[in-house]
């Protein structure tokens, strides 16, 4: 089984200022991850994707994950963040082996920017 | 391109009565997902279609929830009778065979 543990709630930063979501994950099998954005009333958006290769991912919005197998870590980074980036931030993992399957989520992470 | 479009976006009922959700996903995918999303919580699977096949309902309370795909296309899924811890917002997610999922606007559901 999978599961995905985001480690901090809330994340309150000032605009302009580096931001770090940190997520781990547990699985017995190779997965895919994946970063969501979900805004106040609207669905999830995604921001990026691990599904090979590089381990540095980069993604829209100015967002960008490493993968640490080792660590078994997916954490998002933003070197400077703006207002319009608050907003509730999910990872997920899906299985790799059976492509397709349904997507696992953290908790999420409130993402809280003020001026 | 469209997105997965979802229909009603907001729906308050009694509980104890019944209500249905709509989807319908982008064109082309053959997978699609319905999540629950709890207040505070991850999106958590319900149901999983291969075009109109069931892949994984192992989540889905089928006491009292049930969902179809008649076509393939678009679903359906539906509450009866529903329960005050059904109050959540629907997510339906459509995607193509190993691609990311795409994400509906969610039914937010209040149940009183």
């Amino acid at each position: 089984a999978q599961s995905v543990t985001q480690l901090d709630s809330q994340v309150p930063v000032f605009e302009e200022a580096p931001v770090e979501l940190r997520c781990n994950y547990s699985s017995s099998v190779s997965v895919y991850l994946f970063w969501y954005v979900q805004y106040p009333n609207q669905g999830l958006q995604l921001l990026l994707k691990y599904l090979s290769g590089s381990t540095l991912v980069k993604g829209i919005n100015g967002f960008e994950a490493e993968f640490n197998k080792s660590q078994t870590s997916f954490h998002l980074r933003k070197p400077s963040v703006h207002i319009s980036d608050t907003a509730e931030y999910f990872c997920a993992v899906s299985d790799q082996v059976q492509a397709g399957t349904a997507l696992i989520f953290g908790k999420g992470t409130t993402l809280s920017v003020s001026s | 391109e469209a997105g997965v479009a979802q229909s009603p976006r907001y729906k308050i009922i009694e509980k104890r009565q019944s209500v249905a959700f709509w989807c319908n996903p982008i064109s082309g995918h053959a997978t699609l997902y319905w999540y629950q999303q709890i207040l505070g919580q991850g999106p958590k699977l319900l149901i999983q279609f291969q075009n109109n096949g069931v892949v994984d309902d192992s989540q889905l309370p089928k006491d009292r929830f049930s969902a179809e795909r008649l076509k393939g296309v678009d679903s359906t899924l539906k509450i009866q009778p529903a329960k005050l811890e059904d109050s959540a917002v629907y997510l339906c997610a459509s995607s193509l065979q190993r691609d990311p999922q795409y994400f509906g606007p969610g039914t937010r559901l209040t149940v009183l």
